[in-house]
């Protein structure tokens, strides 16, 4: 079956520092691949997205690649802010039902 | 993006009560929704699958009577907590389908509710 497997957390940084939280799939055909971020007391938001090889997804700073050789979709970004203190999900969509098979999620921390 | 809101937001019962949760597509009509639950730190389990008009489908392991779902409109969906109890305690997420294109392809994607934090006494 689909599945997601991301880094393990919780992952802190400093404001300013890079980020890269990795994300690696295991699906039939060609998933859709999503990040979603969840802040405290919150739903789901979606992040980004990519729907094919190669396309990058980005979206307030963040950026993700469609990386189907390594069957990967990492999240990064250049400069994290204490407003990015979140937990992040990795998720796809491989077939026409819908379905959302989520990673366990990454808990970003970030200081001052 | 499209607009999912959940009701309540936070609920608080006592032992033995039932908890109905709504889910609704503010602006768009929603075939499919699906619900979770969240516990503490953990990632997002998928309970059931709901489509308008049809039963509900569940994962295994989800008792469906315990967990009553109805979709009775492209717009709303409901939760039921049947005699809870403080082990149901969670937060309980909605997401609608939205058909923006082919499920799966380019455009297709969830849009998830607020969530609704229920504790039972």
């Amino acid at each position: 079956g689909d599945s997601v497997t991301q880094m393990e957390g919780p992952v802190t940084l400093s404001e300013e520092a890079c980020l890269t939280i990795n994300c690696t799939y295991t699906a039939t055909g060609y998933p859709s691949l999503f990040w979603y971020v969840q802040y405290p007391g919150e739903g789901l938001q979606l992040l980004l997205k990519a729907t094919k090889a190669d396309d990058k997804g980005s979206n307030k700073g963040f950026e993700a690649t469609y990386r189907k050789e390594t069957t990967s979709f990492h999240l990064e970004k250049g400069s994290v802010q204490v407003s990015d203190s979140a937990v992040y999900f990795c998720a796809l969509i491989s077939t026409s039902y819908g379905k959302l098979t989520f990673g366990q999620g990454t808990i970003l921390t970030v200081h001052p | 993006g499209a607009v999912v809101s959940q009701h309540p937001s936070r609920v608080i019962c006592k032992s033995g009560t039932s908890v109905k949760i709504e889910c609704r597509s503010l602006d768009f009509q929603a075939t499919t929704m699906f619900w979770y639950r969240q516990f503490p730190k953990k990632s997002l389990m998928l309970m059931a699958t709901s489509n308008e008009g049809s039963k509900a489908t569940y994962e295994q392991g989800v008792e469906k009577d315990k967990f009553l779902i109805n979709h009775a409109s492209l717009t709303l969906s409901t939760l039921t907590v049947t005699s809870a109890h403080p082990e149901d305690s969670s937060f309980y997420i909605c997401s609608a389908a939205g058909r923006t294109g082919l499920a799966g392809g380019p455009g297709y994607e969830q849009f998830f509710g607020p969530g609704t934090r229920l504790t039972v006494l």
